[in-house]
């Protein structure tokens, strides 16, 4: 992903419904993904990773996507709960050399009950 | 338990003033970073650290320094030079030879300009 200095988009769900949080990467050396979770006034914490040898890998609630031929990563969040509310961002780390993860923006997700 | 901790978590800087952030993890990582966030934001890198002694910039360095004497230890300045420092800041580590779990932040501290 880049990060921008734009505001966050927002993805507004029932509490019980399916999340699915879009994220595009620009280098396709990238060989490792991440999403992280931020909740309001704390620091990012892990969600589930992914490299790029696997097209899909599951956690517990979450799956995450990878789709290389289009530079697309996706989180899907099954019966999505309020305690998701919160900002999710994910990061790439272009391959060779230094481990620098890029973030991408953010999306905030919204669970209404 | 392993961690990294930032501190203070609220901070409160008058104009032309200097001040420091502190970051201290005892995961014995190589790497570390400082972010900002600004409200509604995504995070921004302001500088990065691959070993002791050494540090790079990042995409928005101007009016910040810092330094990297410990390993365990990145302590961010925000100088008078920085024009708008109001925002939250973030601190962050990883390992070089294993990048599981990516970069572990701490908790932030939120730095407002009086």
């Amino acid at each position: 992903g880049e990060s921008v200095g734009l505001h966050l988009p927002t993805l507004s769900v029932q509490e019980g419904d399916n999340s699915i949080i879009n994220c595009a990467y620009s280098n396709s050396a990238s060989d490792y993904f991440i999403w992280y979770k931020q909740e309001s006034g704390k620091g990012p914490q892990f969600i589930i990773d992914i490299r790029s040898n696997m097209d899909k890998r599951q956690g517990q609630r979450v799956t995450v996507l990878l789709n290389k031929t289009v530079k697309h990563l996706s989180l899907q969040i099954a019966a999505t709960q309020p305690g998701d509310s919160a900002v999710y961002f994910c990061a790439d780390r272009p391959s060779g050399g230094y481990n620098k993860l890029i973030f991408g923006a953010g999306t905030r997700l919204a669970v209404h009950p | 338990d392993g961690g990294i901790t930032q501190s203070p978590k609220y901070l409160f800087r008058k104009e032309g003033q200097n001040v420091t952030l502190s970051c201290e993890q005892n995961l014995n990582h190589d790497a570390m970073y400082w972010y900002r966030q600004d409200p509604g934001q995504g995070l921004r890198l302001i500088y990065y650290s691959q070993i002791v002694n050494d540090f790079q910039k990042g995409d928005i360095a101007e009016g910040y320094s810092v330094s990297r004497e410990k390993k365990e230890s990145f302590p961010l300045t925000v100088t008078s030079a920085q024009k708008n420092p109001t925002a939250f800041y973030l601190c962050a580590s990883s390992s070089h030879r294993s990048l599981e779990y990516g970069y572990t932040f701490g908790s932030g501290t939120r730095l407002t300009v009086v």
